[in-house]
């Protein structure tokens, strides 16, 4: 169970133009849905929070205006980089917690996001 | 603020123990969580501690000291397959985690 799904795996793009991302919680209703956001040999970054029904909690320095995260359901949130350039490159992951003893966060296998 | 320290590099030989240590200054604190990380995957679960003492879980272990702010996963009979990064990760309320920088470990035949 709490299975985590991401979807593309893998995206190469050309700089200036938008790319989505797609997170679902495949056996379980995510009350909460977090994007991370990892470069090479570096830890993950919290980029935001999100809540469904709610609008995303960004951390610091983050551009909520390039970053657009939507969680329409319980079950489906998505992240929207806009008018990506090469800085944005990275291996973007999502996780999310449902009902439970603990707040443990269940990771989806992570999107590679290449802009040329 | 929030701080959460691991050392940058380990490295040991397969069959040895490893102890992957973890201090942690947080706001707040809801409990530990240790994860595994290989190249360009995701985090996997490992081991979660909200109370003092050790948790056990096969060859993984994970111990925590809350009054000191420290946290170790202890890894026995090490196998090439374990080289990979170790994250602790604090759930500080809120369901906020804070990630520590990692621990890439480097496990040698």
């Amino acid at each position: 169970g709490a299975v985590v799904s991401q979807h593309p795996s893998w995206v190469i793009c050309k700089s200036g133009t938008s790319v989505k991302i797609e997170c679902r919680s495949l056996d379980f209703q995510a009350t909460t849905m977090f994007w991370y956001r990892q470069f090479p040999k570096q830890s993950l970054m919290l980029m935001a929070t999100s809540n469904e029904g709610s609008k995303a909690t960004y951390e610091q320095g983050v551009e909520k205006d390039k970053f657009l995260i939507n969680h329409a359901s319980l079950t489906l949130s998505t992240l929207t980089v806009t008018s990506a350039h090469p800085e944005d490159s990275s291996f973007y992951i999502c996780s999310a917690t449902g009902t439970g003893r603990t707040n443990e966060q269940f990771f989806g296998p992570g999107t590679r996001l290449t802009v040329l | 603020g929030q701080n959460i320290d691991q050392p940058t590099e380990m490295t040991a030989t397969e069959g040895a123990i490893v102890q992957i240590n973890c201090t942690y200054q947080t706001s707040g604190f809801n409990g530990l969580f240790w994860y595994q990380q290989h190249a360009g995957e995701a985090p996997t679960f490992l081991s979660y501690n909200v109370l003092d003492g050790l948790e056990e879980k096969g060859r993984f272990s994970s111990f925590l000291s809350r009054s000191k702010g420290y946290s170790y996963l202890l890894l026995k009979e090490l196998q090439m397959k374990d080289s990979a990064s170790y994250l602790c990760a604090v759930d500080n309320y809120g369901q906020n985690f804070v990630f520590g920088p990692g621990t890439r470990l480097s496990v040698l035949p």
